[in-house]
């Protein structure tokens, strides 16, 4: 049973480029939430998607947005990269919005912005 | 405003030792705190978590302590083992009335573990 899969691994853009990350959440999870973990900080919420809309979103601007599909499957897209936006991005799937044990974290991809 | 912090940023402990972790929180409407565990090049991994309800939570070589008067959690792992060795966040769960049921993490910053042998 594969856990939660992120693509690509990892990511070199140029500023003010735009980019789009994967992620397919584990077997038999449907809500998908998205963080950015900056170089030795804790991961930051970005926004969580359930049956295809977003539901709750964190401090970012309007650059970063998302989708969800029917699969559950979901994008993260940033456009006009920042220097700053250089981070970890961690996916996380669960069931029905649910945390704690049944969340389950993807190894991220690693962006840098250059 | 809110947060969730840790005290210290690196620990080492001696291979066998116990560790003690430590987080302190600021939110006192916070329900719902878990520990999770970071290695290199991977994504945090669930330990153990802990309801306000609860002052102690077991699970195998760790414990979580919460004491809500001080606003403190810790994290206890008997045995420390090589293995052990990674980045340790308390993450606060809190559900946010605008968005129903949905929950979301807020992490703290990090502590380093690093087992000597």
């Amino acid at each position: 049973d594969a856990g939660v899969t992120q693509s690509p691994t990892h990511l070199i853009k140029t500023r003010g480029q735009q980019v789009t990350l994967r992620c397919s959440p584990k077997s038999g999870h449907d809500t998908v939430s998205w963080y950015q973990q900056a170089l030795g900080q804790g991961p930051q919420f970005i926004f969580q998607y359930y049956e295809e809309e977003e539901r709750q979103r964190g401090n970012f601007p309007d650059r970063f947005s998302g989708h969800q599909f029917p699969n559950y499957s979901s994008e993260l897209n940033v456009n006009a990269l920042l220097l700053g936006d250089s981070a970890l991005y961690l996916c996380a799937s669960s069931i029905r919005q649910g945390v704690g044990y049944g969340y389950t974290f993807g190894s991220g991809t690693r962006l840098t912005v250059v | 405003g809110e947060s969730v912090g840790l005290h210290l940023p690196t620990l080492s402990v001696q291979e066998g030792d116990n560790s003690i972790i430590n987080c302190a929180y600021s939110n006192s409407a916070s329900d719902y705190f878990i520990w999770y565990k970071q290695e290199s090049g991977k994504g945090p991994q669930f330990i153990i978590d802990i309801r306000s309800n609860m002052d102690k939570r077991q699970g195998q070589r760790v414990t979580v302590l919460l004491n809500k008067t001080v606003k403190h959690l810790s994290l206890q792992i008997a045995a420390t083992q090589p293995g052990d060795s990674a980045v340790y966040f308390c993450a606060e769960n809190r559900a946010r009335r605008s968005s129903g049921s949905a929950r979301q993490l807020t992490f703290g910053s990090g502590t380093q573990l690093t087992v000597l042998p």
